[in-house]
């Protein structure tokens, strides 16, 4: 297997911009989480999903963040609008338990908004 | 809820020498403890993990690692550092309300 595999590496973008991350998990993991990593906040969970399901957003920072989850090979962060404060790696890990097993994480999206 | 405490920012250790970094949880019960390592520009690959059972784990890369209940704490060792071992190192801690917590992460110097 490849291993979790994330899209767009970087994305340089505009204050403004919708910006779209994407990840493809492990085949046959059934938990998918997103994860936002900075230097004053350190490794953050955003969300995390199980069999497609969202099943905790607490982490979003607000609306204009949005994840989805339309296949169990495929998942969608989405910054509608961007902000310069949302700059960040961006990490995308999948699991087949929600604790007892490792969390497999992909390499990030290095996300720079201007 | 669950925290992790990692005192270490930075540590700069001798190719060759040992090395312990250090972990401090807080938890109401038995907590799911693990140590992950991320190199530049890479995700976080997991080192070792502990759930129950023997308090001195091993790990990938010659990593061990010991749970100390009376300390709270889960220290990271290794007995000769490489050069390869440069890296930042995460202390995360699980619960039974399926969250996990990661610690702000130790950054590893290895001096030649």
């Amino acid at each position: 297997d490849a291993g979790v595999i994330q899209s767009p590496r970087h994305e340089v973008t505009e204050m403004g911009q919708e910006v779209t991350l994407r990840c493809k998990p492990i085949s046959g993991h059934d938990y998918l989480f997103w994860y936002r990593q900075t230097m004053m906040r350190g490794l953050e969970l955003l969300i995390y999903f199980n069999n497609n399901v969202p099943i905790d957003d607490s982490g979003m920072p607000e609306d204009r963040f949005s994840a989805k989850m339309p296949n169990a090979s495929f998942s969608t962060l989405k910054i509608q609008p961007s902000e310069p404060r949302d700059s960040a790696v961006y990490f995308c890990a999948s699991s087949l338990w929600l604790i007892h097993n490792e969390q497999f994480f992909g390499p990030g999206t290095r996300l720079t908004v201007l | 809820a669950q925290s992790v405490t990692q005192p270490d920012i930075h540590i700069t250790v001798s190719e060759g020498a040992s090395l312990e970094l250090r972990c401090n949880y807080s938890y109401g019960a038995t907590p799911y403890l693990f140590w992950y390592v991320q190199s530049p520009g890479q995700g976080l690959q997991l080192l070792l993990k502990y759930f129950s059972g023997d308090t001195l784990v091993q790990g990938i890369k010659g990593f061990e690692a010991e749970f100390k209940r009376s300390q709270s704490s889960f220290n990271l060792r290794k007995p000769s550092v490489h050069w390869s071992d440069a890296a930042e190192y995460f202390c995360a801690v699980g619960s039974n309300n399926n969250d996990m917590r990661f610690g702000a992460g130790t950054r590893l110097t290895v001096k030649p």
